[in-house]
């Protein structure tokens, strides 16, 4: 069973923190993504991967920061966390193709008080 | 505007109805059409997949795609309470390095006994 796991499912931090999500696949894909998901909105494209130490920015990346050191490994940092990035975050990682499926982490609720 | 744009709902129907749930785009470089279900409190999944215009069908589940008038449709039929959950819509696109979905907003559909 295929599987992208992140590791938590729920967060609360302070205004000011460094905050660090993980997420590991197993599934040896190239591209690895980070999302939020806010009422309204749907899912926005924060950051991706498609390579190990390799990143580009998505449509939001202001606030956040990205690490790959390994393949299987996708971390997102919150330099410096902030009321409004309260939000569901999920870790998706997928093959190059066009037509590929996606593959969703169970998503982490973040809380920034 | 958006790329994507997609009736956020709710949508509350009988069990046993015809579920119709809608999506319109405006970026013609569109090929691949996809279709996602997220349950409450999990990652969204691959629903369906359809490449080009016409139907594909898959047990109770029937997606369309109109590129003429960049409209895509998901029909369920003989609703189940079992489908209760967000339907989200989402395109690929193929970057130099990678390929992104672009994903609508999410129609939160219901469906009581």
């Amino acid at each position: 069973d295929v599987k992208v796991t992140q590791s938590s499912r729920y967060l609360v931090k302070r205004t000011g923190e460094k905050v660090f999500l993980e997420c590991v696949q197993d599934m040896d894909h190239e591209n690895m993504f980070w999302y939020r998901q806010d009422p309204g909105l749907g899912l926005r494209l924060i950051y991706f991967s498609y390579d190990v130490k390799m990143k580009e920015k998505g449509d939001i990346p202001e606030g956040y920061s990205v690490s790959r050191e390994k393949k299987e490994r996708f971390s997102l940092i919150l330099e410096s966390a902030s009321t409004n990035q309260t939000s569901m975050y999920l870790c998706a990682s997928s093959s190059p193709s066009e037509n590929t499926e996606a593959f969703f982490g169970q998503g982490t609720r973040l809380t920034v008080v | 505007q958006k790329e994507v744009e997609q009736d956020p709902g709710p949508l509350s129907v009988p069990e046993g109805a015809i579920v119709s749930l809608n999506c319109t785009y405006s970026n013609s470089a569109f090929q691949y059409f996809m279709w996602y279900r997220q349950y409450s409190r999990k990652g969204p999944e691959l629903l369906m997949y359809t490449y080009s215009s016409g139907n594909k069908e898959d047990g109770r589940f029937t997606a369309q795609v109109d590129k003429s008038s960049k409209y895509i449709s998901l029909f369920i039929r003989d609703s189940q309470p079992s489908d209760s959950a967000t339907y989200l819509c989402a395109m690929p696109r193929v970057t130099g390095t990678a390929s992104k979905l672009t994903f609508g907003t999410g129609t939160r559909l219901q469906v009581t006994l």
